[in-house]
């Protein structure tokens, strides 16, 4: 399985909203719901932000929305605060044991 | 609140062995598959190895089919990565992941905080 294909950095200033998208296949993203997007910090462990394409766990702000048009996935991310400031990655399951990730992206809060 | 710590990470030559362990604690283990992912040094995010909640079914990617071996002990609420013959490219964090269910992959539930494993002569 090739990896999901995401923008390597976006950035956006605190309050405005950002948009990272990740593009996969009509084998991968376009035909599964299950969608998934983490939260990564330098030196701790990957946090669940959003699962099955929308769907927040509890305790993510519904500042972090996510949605899905075709073979593209996207997290949007409004009233952005400095504790965004991540490393971002989707993921998706794909049939085939452990999914696909996407490679990355570096959000930074300007 | 679910833990999820790692051990066992280190400095280890070519060719040599290591055993990860990831202590699990605030959930039911025995109820939910485990995963294994890493992260080597700059890059993304690489699924490894996941196991279901009895242990009898497990599968890995293909880079590492026939050297690592998942495991659990469900009595002691630990997950296991034995890893032989490593290589240089299997130098990363390594994480302990639970799954939101018994055995899945449609995404990775709970991680832990990650020990690294360096291969190097």
């Amino acid at each position: 399985q090739s990896a999901l294909t995401q923008p390597r950095s976006v950035s956006g200033s605190p309050g405005q909203s950002v948009t990272i998208s990740c593009t996969g296949s009509s084998s991968d993203v376009g035909a599964y719901d299950f969608v998934s997007w983490y939260r990564h910090h330098p030196g701790k462990g990957p946090t669940l932000m959003i699962y099955d394409v929308t769907q927040r766990p509890s305790g993510v702000p519904d500042r972090f929305s996510g949605s899905k048009s075709g073979n593209t996935a996207s997290l949007t991310i409004s009233g952005l605060q400095a504790e965004d400031e991540a490393d971002y990655y989707c993921s998706t399951y794909a049939g085939s044991p452990g999914g696909v990730f996407g490679g990355g992206t570096k959000l930074t809060v300007l | 609140q679910v833990q999820l710590v790692e051990s066992g990470g280190g400095v280890v030559q070519p060719g040599r062995s290591l055993r990860l362990s990831c202590a699990a604690s605030g959930f039911t283990f025995g109820a939910y598959g485990m995963h294994w992912v890493r992260q080597a040094p700059g890059k993304g995010l690489e699924w490894v190895a996941v196991i279901s909640n009895d242990g009898s079914n497990k599968y890995y990617v293909d880079s590492v089919k026939g050297r690592f071996t998942i495991s659990r002990d469900n009595s002691k609420n630990t997950l296991y990565l034995q890893m032989n013959s490593l290589r240089t490219d299997d130098t990363a964090v390594y994480y302990c992941v639970k799954d939101p269910q018994s055995f899945s992959w449609y995404y990775f539930h709970y991680w832990g905080q990650g020990t690294l494993v360096t291969v190097s002569s």
